[in-house]
Protein backbone atom coordinates (compact mmCIF):
# COMPACT_ATOMS: atom_id res chain seq x y z
CA UNK A 1 0.00 0.00 0.00
CA UNK A 2 1.14 3.07 -1.20
CA UNK A 3 2.34 5.24 2.26
CA UNK A 4 3.27 8.88 2.91
CA UNK A 5 7.01 9.24 4.35
CA UNK A 6 8.40 11.88 6.32
CA UNK A 7 11.59 13.31 6.54
CA UNK A 8 13.64 15.92 8.38
CA UNK A 9 13.56 15.27 11.90
CA UNK A 10 16.08 14.82 14.50
CA UNK A 11 17.94 16.83 17.31
CA UNK A 12 17.17 20.06 17.99
CA UNK A 13 18.19 22.55 20.64
CA UNK A 14 15.84 24.42 22.54
CA UNK A 15 14.46 27.39 20.86
CA UNK A 16 15.59 26.01 17.19
CA UNK A 17 13.17 25.80 14.63
CA UNK A 18 13.13 22.27 11.99
CA UNK A 19 10.80 21.37 8.87
CA UNK A 20 9.43 18.35 8.27
CA UNK A 21 8.76 17.01 5.26
CA UNK A 22 5.87 15.04 4.38
CA UNK A 23 6.00 12.71 0.23
CA UNK A 24 2.52 11.99 -1.44
CA UNK A 25 2.42 10.05 -3.87
CA UNK A 26 1.15 11.65 -7.11
CA UNK A 27 -1.81 9.90 -7.32
CA UNK A 28 -2.74 10.56 -3.87
CA UNK A 29 -2.22 14.80 -4.07
CA UNK A 30 -5.43 15.86 -5.99
CA UNK A 31 -8.18 16.23 -3.97
CA UNK A 32 -6.88 14.93 -0.84
CA UNK A 33 -6.63 16.71 2.79
CA UNK A 34 -3.06 16.68 4.89
CA UNK A 35 -2.51 17.02 8.64
CA UNK A 36 0.39 16.58 10.79
CA UNK A 37 0.06 14.41 13.92
CA UNK A 38 2.57 14.03 16.97
CA UNK A 39 3.00 11.55 19.91
CA UNK A 40 5.31 12.41 22.60
CA UNK A 41 6.99 9.90 24.81
CA UNK A 42 4.40 8.01 26.99
CA UNK A 43 1.87 10.80 25.63
CA UNK A 44 -1.46 10.22 23.40
CA UNK A 45 -1.92 11.35 20.04
CA UNK A 46 -2.45 15.25 19.30
CA UNK A 47 -3.52 16.63 16.26
CA UNK A 48 -1.64 19.81 15.18
CA UNK A 49 -2.43 21.47 11.53
CA UNK A 50 -4.16 20.22 8.50
CA UNK A 51 -4.17 21.69 5.10
CA UNK A 52 -6.56 21.65 2.02
CA UNK A 53 -5.25 19.78 -1.62
CA UNK A 54 -4.84 23.04 -3.11
CA UNK A 55 -2.87 25.03 -0.28
CA UNK A 56 -5.37 26.96 0.19
CA UNK A 57 -7.36 26.15 3.32
CA UNK A 58 -5.14 25.51 6.59
CA UNK A 59 -5.79 25.35 9.90
CA UNK A 60 -3.62 24.50 13.77
CA UNK A 61 -4.39 23.33 16.97
CA UNK A 62 -4.27 26.68 19.50
CA UNK A 63 -1.39 24.69 21.42
CA UNK A 64 0.71 25.45 18.28
CA UNK A 65 -0.68 28.82 16.80
CA UNK A 66 1.78 31.01 15.96
CA UNK A 67 4.73 28.46 15.88
CA UNK A 68 3.82 25.79 13.90
CA UNK A 69 3.03 26.24 10.07
CA UNK A 70 1.36 23.76 7.66
CA UNK A 71 2.41 23.83 3.58
CA UNK A 72 1.86 22.16 0.42
CA UNK A 73 4.30 22.69 -2.45
CA UNK A 74 3.28 20.88 -5.45
CA UNK A 75 6.02 20.59 -7.55
CA UNK A 76 7.97 18.03 -5.01
CA UNK A 77 4.70 16.49 -3.58
CA UNK A 78 5.53 17.44 -0.13
CA UNK A 79 3.28 18.90 2.55
CA UNK A 80 5.94 20.26 5.56
CA UNK A 81 5.66 21.43 8.85
CA UNK A 82 7.51 24.61 9.85
CA UNK A 83 8.59 24.31 13.44
CA UNK A 84 9.98 27.61 15.22
CA UNK A 85 10.36 28.32 18.96
CA UNK A 86 11.06 24.69 19.92
CA UNK A 87 10.94 23.77 23.69
CA UNK A 88 11.68 20.17 25.11
CA UNK A 89 7.83 19.62 25.71
CA UNK A 90 7.59 19.06 21.07
CA UNK A 91 9.91 15.99 21.27
CA UNK A 92 7.57 13.39 19.73
CA UNK A 93 7.31 11.59 17.02
CA UNK A 94 5.17 13.82 14.14
CA UNK A 95 3.53 11.58 11.37
CA UNK A 96 1.23 13.09 8.64
CA UNK A 97 -1.54 11.68 7.65
CA UNK A 98 -4.61 11.90 4.84
CA UNK A 99 -7.75 12.60 4.90
CA UNK A 100 -10.44 12.87 2.02
CA UNK A 101 -12.15 16.49 3.51
CA UNK A 102 -11.14 18.74 5.86
CA UNK A 103 -13.70 17.88 8.06
CA UNK A 104 -15.87 14.57 8.49
CA UNK A 105 -13.72 12.08 6.78
CA UNK A 106 -11.18 10.37 8.90
CA UNK A 107 -7.31 9.59 8.18
CA UNK A 108 -7.11 6.91 5.42
CA UNK A 109 -3.63 6.82 5.09
CA UNK A 110 -0.80 7.26 7.78
CA UNK A 111 3.20 7.77 7.35
CA UNK A 112 5.14 5.92 10.20
CA UNK A 113 6.49 9.07 11.44
CA UNK A 114 9.89 11.45 12.29
CA UNK A 115 11.46 11.82 15.31
CA UNK A 116 12.09 14.86 16.56
CA UNK A 117 14.30 15.47 19.80
CA UNK A 118 14.73 19.15 21.68
CA UNK A 119 17.47 18.76 23.74
CA UNK A 120 20.65 20.93 24.47
CA UNK B 1 -12.84 20.20 23.33
CA UNK B 2 -14.17 16.27 22.58
CA UNK B 3 -12.72 14.47 24.98
CA UNK B 4 -12.55 10.67 24.52
CA UNK B 5 -11.28 8.01 27.43
CA UNK B 6 -10.84 4.54 26.11
CA UNK B 7 -11.28 1.16 28.15
CA UNK B 8 -9.29 -0.41 29.34
CA UNK B 9 -5.86 0.55 29.04
CA UNK B 10 -4.22 -2.87 28.51
CA UNK B 11 -6.03 -6.45 27.40
CA UNK B 12 -4.12 -9.42 27.45
CA UNK B 13 -5.52 -11.97 24.92
CA UNK B 14 -4.60 -15.62 23.21
CA UNK B 15 -5.10 -16.04 19.58
CA UNK B 16 -8.88 -17.36 18.90
CA UNK B 17 -10.06 -14.79 22.01
CA UNK B 18 -12.63 -12.00 21.50
CA UNK B 19 -12.09 -9.12 22.88
CA UNK B 20 -14.23 -5.54 23.03
CA UNK B 21 -12.59 -2.17 23.31
CA UNK B 22 -14.62 1.06 24.76
CA UNK B 23 -14.37 4.55 23.79
CA UNK B 24 -16.16 7.15 25.38
CA UNK B 25 -17.06 10.51 24.43
CA UNK B 26 -17.53 13.93 25.78
CA UNK B 27 -19.54 16.06 25.14
CA UNK B 28 -20.94 13.89 22.51
CA UNK B 29 -20.40 12.99 19.10
CA UNK B 30 -23.88 13.46 17.72
CA UNK B 31 -22.66 12.77 13.71
CA UNK B 32 -20.75 9.32 14.70
CA UNK B 33 -17.80 10.66 12.94
CA UNK B 34 -15.51 8.42 15.13
CA UNK B 35 -12.52 6.16 13.62
CA UNK B 36 -10.75 3.18 15.29
CA UNK B 37 -7.12 3.00 14.35
CA UNK B 38 -4.09 -0.05 14.95
CA UNK B 39 -0.74 1.25 15.79
CA UNK B 40 1.67 -1.57 15.46
CA UNK B 41 5.73 -0.97 16.06
CA UNK B 42 7.50 -0.21 12.57
CA UNK B 43 4.11 0.25 10.42
CA UNK B 44 2.09 3.29 9.24
CA UNK B 45 -1.04 3.02 11.43
CA UNK B 46 -3.34 1.45 9.82
CA UNK B 47 -8.06 3.01 9.81
CA UNK B 48 -10.34 -0.18 10.87
CA UNK B 49 -13.04 1.31 11.59
CA UNK B 50 -14.76 4.86 10.45
CA UNK B 51 -18.18 6.66 11.13
CA UNK B 52 -18.22 3.94 14.26
CA UNK B 53 -19.40 1.02 12.27
CA UNK B 54 -18.09 1.30 8.90
CA UNK B 55 -15.26 -1.14 8.16
CA UNK B 56 -12.39 0.09 6.42
CA UNK B 57 -11.14 -0.90 3.08
CA UNK B 58 -9.77 -4.63 3.03
CA UNK B 59 -10.21 -4.63 6.81
CA UNK B 60 -11.40 -8.42 7.86
CA UNK B 61 -14.43 -8.69 8.98
CA UNK B 62 -13.58 -9.78 12.92
CA UNK B 63 -13.27 -5.91 13.47
CA UNK B 64 -16.69 -4.34 14.14
CA UNK B 65 -17.36 -1.04 15.50
CA UNK B 66 -20.35 -0.10 17.45
CA UNK B 67 -22.19 2.83 19.43
CA UNK B 68 -23.20 6.46 18.73
CA UNK B 69 -23.25 9.52 21.11
CA UNK B 70 -20.77 9.08 23.97
CA UNK B 71 -20.44 5.54 23.88
CA UNK B 72 -18.50 3.24 21.38
CA UNK B 73 -16.68 0.19 21.06
CA UNK B 74 -14.71 -2.36 18.48
CA UNK B 75 -15.28 -5.81 18.87
CA UNK B 76 -12.39 -7.94 18.09
CA UNK B 77 -13.49 -11.65 17.20
CA UNK B 78 -11.11 -14.82 16.74
CA UNK B 79 -8.17 -12.40 17.61
CA UNK B 80 -5.58 -13.38 15.42
CA UNK B 81 -1.57 -13.16 15.82
CA UNK B 82 -1.00 -9.88 13.28
CA UNK B 83 -3.84 -8.60 15.60
CA UNK B 84 -1.87 -6.90 18.44
CA UNK B 85 -0.92 -3.61 18.81
CA UNK B 86 -2.07 -0.18 20.48
CA UNK B 87 -5.90 0.40 19.53
CA UNK B 88 -7.20 4.32 19.33
CA UNK B 89 -10.32 5.69 18.89
CA UNK B 90 -10.85 9.55 16.96
CA UNK B 91 -14.03 12.17 16.57
CA UNK B 92 -13.35 13.80 13.45
CA UNK B 93 -16.71 15.57 14.06
CA UNK B 94 -14.88 18.70 15.15
CA UNK B 95 -11.85 20.83 15.46
CA UNK B 96 -9.72 19.84 16.70
CA UNK B 97 -9.67 16.11 16.03
CA UNK B 98 -8.77 14.77 19.06
CA UNK B 99 -7.90 10.88 20.14
CA UNK B 100 -8.44 8.20 22.90
CA UNK B 101 -5.39 7.35 24.93
CA UNK B 102 -5.37 4.17 23.73
CA UNK B 103 -5.88 0.49 24.68
CA UNK B 104 -2.86 -2.28 24.37
CA UNK B 105 -3.84 -5.50 23.04
CA UNK B 106 -0.84 -7.76 24.06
Amino acid sequence: QAQLVESGGGVVQPGGSLRLSCRVPSFMSQYSVFHWVRQAPGKGLEWLAVISFDGKKASSADSVKGRFTISRDSSKNTVDLQMTRLSADDTAIYSCAKSSTMATSPFDHWGQGTLVTVSS
Amino acid sequence: EVVLTQSPDTLSLSPGESATLFCRASPPVTSNYLAWYQFKPGQAPRLLVYAATSRAFEIPDRFSGSGSGTSFSLTISRVEPEDFGVFYCQQYEGTPRTFGQGTRVE
